[in-house]
């Protein structure tokens, strides 16, 4: 079946432009998580959605990254007045309680760079 | 807060070697750990997951530890190629939360 689509793949900004990045999970996953990975660095976790649970935003860097999760599928991860430190490759995951449970199926990601 | 590191930071090798690399995480209470495979500019592929009741899993030449008392996971690698190349990523997780990644082990298979 289809595996976690993210778009767009590439996506060049301004600073102080807000973004949107989206996120298109496998179909049933009832988990969706989204991490960042900058130059250099590991993957750092941001935020992730359980079901119908109030989502964990223990990982967003700042208040000016938000995220919606519409209808238990969709996401949209938004930054707002973008940095540069912002330029990043984002990820966005997927899993089910099913067998195996929890695994995470990864998106391809989407290349943020903020000039 | 659970820390997991990799070594080596980077690996070489001639092809058609045997290899293993390492994986440690600092908290032993966890549900699985993920091997990835990352090409440069792609996303993570899954190579193999170890729920936490586990010792090990095989996927062709692939096999994954885990001693999760040690907190220790190793991959290792038969008869290796130059389409191995890659950076290879482990994460531990808590069931349905987070997973906690290491930097990664880049590996160059030599022709």
């Amino acid at each position: 079946g289809a595996g976690v689509s993210q778009s767009p793949s590439n996506k060049v900004t301004e600073k102080g432009k807000d973004v949107e990045l989206r996120c298109d999970p496998i179909s049933g996953h009832t988990a969706l998580y989204w991490y960042r990975q900058s130059l250099g660095q590991g993957l750092e976790f941001l935020i992730y959605f359980q079901g119908n649970s109030a989502p964990d935003k223990s990982g967003l860097p700042s208040d000016r990254f938000s995220a919606e999760r519409t209808g238990g599928s969709v996401s949209t991860l938004t930054i707002q007045r973008t940095q540069q430190e912002d330029s990043a490759v984002y990820l966005c995951a997927s899993s089910s309680p099913e067998d195996p449970p929890y695994e995470q199926y990864f998106g391809p990601g989407t290349r943020l760079t903020v000039t | 807060k659970q820390e997991v590191t990799q070594i080596p930071a980077a690996l070489s090798v001639p092809e058609g070697e045997n290899l293993v690399l390492n994986c440690s995480f600092t908290d032993s209470a966890i549900y699985n750990l993920q091997w990835f495979r990352q090409d440069p500019g792609k996303g993570l592929t899954s190579l193999l997951l170890i729920q936490s009741s586990q010792r090990e899993q095989t996927s062709g030449r692939l096999n994954a530890s885990l001693d999760k008392s040690s907190g220790r996971s190793t991959l290792y690698i038969a008869a290796s190629q130059p389409g191995d190349s890659a950076t290879y990523l482990c994460a531990v997780g808590g069931g349905s939360e987070k997973l906690v990644f290491g930097k990664g082990t880049k590996l160059t298979v030599n022709p």
